[in-house]
């Protein structure tokens, strides 16, 4: 069965503080690894990696995927207030339906910024 | 970024009256829409691959016969909830791929709904 664990399930820091989130996975057809962000409503989308070793940047928020170890991680440099939300990794499988991607999600960590 | 509109974002029923939400892309074709559901301080959960123009493919402990999935055209899925009951209240959540292009693309998230049974 395709699993996906997020550590830790919940983390409180304050602000300035940098934090680095895991997410391991054990899957069938590994195709792509996704960072999410979720606050209140729908997931809204960070990164998406699938080569092992390159880092993605946007801001103060960086990921890198390990697909030899099987784990990738969210770093979050000077955190602030606004980072406050649960974030979700999530792991695409193939799938032979037209090509389409199910995705298998994490728990989630929560992540709560104190100023 | 590809835009995916879910409607509505939120709903009161009754129970044992039935509930439809909507899903649609809006600038791209999707021929194949994803529904989850996500429980408090839970994780989002697969229910049901929707396929254009043919049957949906449920996960396994999601009945076909409580959650009707139609994906009648490209750019639209409905999931509907019926005879629903106060264990359905939820937040339910679409998503779906431009599958133009790059083989990897990201997954678009509706803005969910949220559905409380009284």
């Amino acid at each position: 069965e395709d699993k996906v664990v997020q550590s830790p399930l919940s983390l409180v820091v304050h602000e300035g503080d940098t934090v680095t989130l895991n997410c391991s996975y054990e899957v069938t057809n590994f195709r792509s690894l996704l960072w999410y962000k979720q606050e209140k409503k729908a997931p809204t989308f960070l990164f998406m990696l699938t080569s092992s070793g390159i880092e993605k940047k946007s801001g103060r928020l960086s990921s890198i995927l390990d697909k030899k170890e099987l784990f990738s991680i969210l770093n979050i440099t000077a955190t602030q207030t606004g980072d406050s939300a649960v974030y979700l990794c999530a792991v695409g499988n193939s799938n032979i339906i037209q090509g389409a991607q199910k995705l298998v999600f994490g728990q989630g960590t929560r992540l709560t910024i104190n100023p | 970024g590809a835009v995916v509109s879910q409607h509505p974002s939120r709903v009161i029923c009754k129970s044992g009256t039935s509930v439809k939400i909507e899903c649609r892309s809006l600038d791209f074709q999707a021929t194949t829409m994803f529904w989850y559901r996500q429980f408090p301080k839970q994780s989002l959960m697969l229910m049901a691959t929707s396929n254009e123009g043919s049957k949906a493919t449920y996960e396994q402990g999601v009945e076909k016969d409580k959650f009707l999935i139609n994906h009648a055209s490209l750019t639209l899925s409905t999931l509907t909830v019926t005879s629903a009951h106060p264990e359905d209240s939820s937040f339910y959540i679409c998503s779906a791929r431009d599958h133009r292009g790059a083989q990897n693309t990201e997954a678009f998230f509706g803005q969910g709904t949220r559905l409380t049974v009284v």
